[in-house]
C-alpha cells in the first residue's frame, strides 16, 4: 500500500467556521508533511511531523493548527481563515531518514479548500 | 538554503517525440536526492524518477531518464516516446540527505503539453 489518503477532497468554508483536514497513511512512514499549493505554483511547506512531534513550522499563521494523533494520521485544524487561504492542501509522508530505497515522499490527492 | 530553478514555464511536444525538461539547483551539501514529480489535473503529485547524488549513473525508468551533472548542479528529465498521458505539470525537487524529516524544495514547475 503506497497510498496517502486525504479527506475531504473539496471543502468550502466560511471565515467563521472551524473545519479539519485529515490525512492517513499505512506505509510505516514516521515523517508527515502539510503543503499548501496555490494555482500554477509549486507546493509550499507548512509543517513537518517527525515521530509524531512537530519538527518544522514554516511560520504558518495560528489559524492553521496541525495535529498528529498517531503515526498513521495527520490532521490540519482550520479556524477563522481568510479568502487568501483558499488553495490546494497536500499531505505527504516519507521515511524520516532517507535510505537507498526509500528517499521519496508520497503525496495524497489533496483537499481543495475555498474560503468564502 | 537550497534553491531549485526550472527555467521553462511551458513546453510542448508531439506525441511519440522526445522532450527534455531542465532543472538546476544550488546547494552546499555533497549528499542529497533529486526528484522529478508529475502533477496531472487530478492534482496528485506522482514520483516520476529519483536520483541519489552519490550515484554517477543516471537514473532511468522506462521512457523517463535523467541527465545528472553534479558539478554543474543540473538535473534534466528526458521523456522519450511522449504520450498524451504525459501532459502535466512537472516539478523538480531537492531533498537533503542529512538531518531528519528533511523537506522537499520544489522548483517552479514546467507545464508539458503533448499534441497529436
Amino acid at each position: 500500500d503506497t497510498e496517502v489518503t486525504q479527506t475531504p477532497k473539496h471543502l468550502v468554508m466560511g471565515m467563521t467556521n472551524k473545519k479539519s483536514l485529515k490525512c492517513e497513511q499505512h506505509m510505516g512512514h514516521r515523517a508527515m508533511y502539510w503543503y499548501k499549493q496555490k494555482a500554477k505554483k509549486p507546493p509550499e511547506l507548512m509543517f513537518v511531523y517527525s515521530y509524531e512531534k512537530l519538527s518544522i513550522n514554516e511560520s504558518v499563521p495560528s489559524r492553521f493548527s496541525p495535529e498528529c494523533p498517531n503515526s498513521s494520521l495527520l490532521n490540519l485544524h482550520l479556524h477563522a481563515l481568510q479568502p487568501e487561504d483558499s488553495a490546494l492542501y497536500l499531505c505527504a509522508s516519507s521515511q524520516v531518514n532517507p535510505t537507498e530505497m526509500n528517499t521519496e515522499a508520497f503525496f495524497g490527492q489533496g483537499t481543495r479548500l475555498t474560503v468564502v | 538554503a537550497q534553491t531549485v530553478t526550472q527555467s521553462q514555464p511551458e513546453m510542448s511536444v508531439q506525441e511519440a517525440e522526445t522532450v527534455t525538461l531542465s532543472c538546476t539547483y544550488d546547494t552546499s551539501e555533497s549528499d542529497y536526492y533529486l526528484f522529478w514529480y508529475k502533477q496531472p489535473p487530478s492534482r496528485q503529485m506522482i514520483l516520476v524518477i529519483r536520483q541519489e547524488a552519490y550515484k554517477q549513473q543516471n537514473a532511468t525508468e522506462n521512457r523517463f531518464s535523467v541527465n545528472f551533472q553534479k558539478a554543474a548542479k543540473s538535473f534534466s528529465l528526458k521523456i522519450s516516446d511522449s504520450q498524451l498521458g504525459d501532459a502535466a505539470m512537472y516539478f523538480c525537487a531537492y531533498r537533503s540527505a542529512s538531518g531528519t524529516a528533511s523537506k522537499l524544495t520544489f522548483g517552479t514547475g514546467t507545464r508539458l503539453q503533448v499534441t497529436l
